[in-house]
Parts: structure tokens; sequence; C-alpha cells
């Protein structure tokens, strides 16, 4: 197994365009993330998946948000319309149950200009 | 909402020196994990806690969780260059669907 994978590493959008990131959790994980991380802060929670149940969603994501995970495998997290201030790292993890340790991929940096 | 805030934001040490964060949440927990994330990487996991007052250790790192189950520390001792980074706490809570909350952060440098 190779750990947990995202791509694309790096996104460069415009204001208002939408964008996609898709992360590879590992094979037999249940629990899917995702966060948001930008400079100097921790990981903040957007959303997390049980299998391919969406069991709870950040008060913070706006609509323009959404993320999928069709048959509990892959994950994707959509933003529609982005904004400047969603330029940041976007960050996917995966562990066997809640408490089990969570294995985060590299990442996906957004930049909106 | 479940609130996890760690202290000190930032520490600089001499090399050698033990360094201390603490972490402490607005609710019980179930577990509490820890994390280093070196600059330009991603969080990686160093160990979890469960049961209160739990203690346990990993070479030069001492875990402690709190007796109510809603504080942590991680504490190094004889810093070196290799343990720079920032350092999380992750809180879990009880029940429902145990929703993991990272803390704000410690950002450790070691001066050589």
């Amino acid at each position: 197994d190779t750990g947990v994978s995202q791509d694309p590493r790096h996104k460069i959008t415009k204001r208002g365009q939408n964008v996609t990131f898709r992360c590879d959790p590992i094979s037999e994980h249940n629990r899917l993330y995702w966060y948001r991380q930008t400079l100097g802060q921790g990981p903040e929670f957007l959303t997390y998946f049980q299998n391919e149940a969406q069991l709870e969603k950040s008060r913070l994501l706006s609509d323009r948000f959404s993320a999928e995970r069709p048959k509990g495998s892959f994950s994707t997290l959509e933003i529609q319309r982005t904004e400047q201030g969603d330029s940041a790292m976007y960050l996917c993890a995966s562990s066997l149950t809640a408490t089990y340790e969570q294995y985060f991929g590299p990442g996906t940096r957004l930049t909106v200009t | 909402g479940q609130q996890v805030m760690q202290i000190p934001q930032y520490q600089h040490v001499q090399e050698g020196e033990d360094f201390t964060t603490y972490c402490n949440s607005s609710t019980t927990l179930s577990n509490i994990q820890w994390y280093k994330q070196r600059p330009g990487g991603h969080p990686v996991f160093l160990i979890q806690l469960v049961k209160s007052g739990e203690v346990k250790k990993q070479k030069r790192l001492t875990f402690q969780f709190g007796e109510a189950k809603k504080n942590s520390s991680l504490h190094i001792t004889a810093t070196q260059t290799t343990d720079v980074g920032t350092y999380f706490c992750a809180g879990i809570g009880l029940g429902g669907y145990q929703k993991v909350t990272f803390g704000t952060g410690t950002k450790l440098q070691v001066i050589p």
C-alpha cells in the first residue's frame, strides 16, 4: 500500500472558477477526512465520511463546498465559485475507525488569483 | 462546539534543552492523539492516549493524558535539531460521531 494520495498537488485557478480535488485513502480505511490548513494554523476540519456516508460537515463550510465518497473508496472535494479566501492547503486523511490514527496525504495546495 | 487549544504557540530552545507543549479541550475527550508536522510536510501520527491519567513514552518524548480527560501534554527531553516542527494534539469527542478536533499547534525551533 502506498498510503494516502491526493491529486492534484498544486492548483492555481482564477476567482470564480470551480475546482475539484481527489483523495485516494488507504484501501481498508473506513474513515476519510478533509481538512483545510493555512500557514501557521492547525488542520481545520471540513467534513468526514464513514464508508460512503458523510457524517458531519463543518458549519464554517459554505454551500460552495461539497464532498462525495461514492462506494466508500476515493473521495472528491469540489469548491464552486472560488474566492481568494479559499487559498489554502487541502489535506485528506484516512483511518481505520474513529479511534485509530489518521494517515494524511501530501495535500493539494490551492491558489486563487 | 468542541475546541482544543495549545500553548505555547511558539517555542525556541537551545539544542539539549527540554520542551513541553500543553493541550486543553473545552469538552471531555474519548481519546487524544498527537501529530508532528515538519516544515513543508503533512501531519504524521505520533501516539494515541486513551485512559485517564495515562502516560506513554517514546524515547525522549513523554505524553500524558489528564485525569479528567480534558488536557494533555507532550514533553521532549534534551531536544535535537530533528525535533523541529509543529506539534498538534487532536481530541476525539465522546459519543456520537466521535469528531476529531485538531489543536492550534506549537511550533518548535531548536537552535544548534
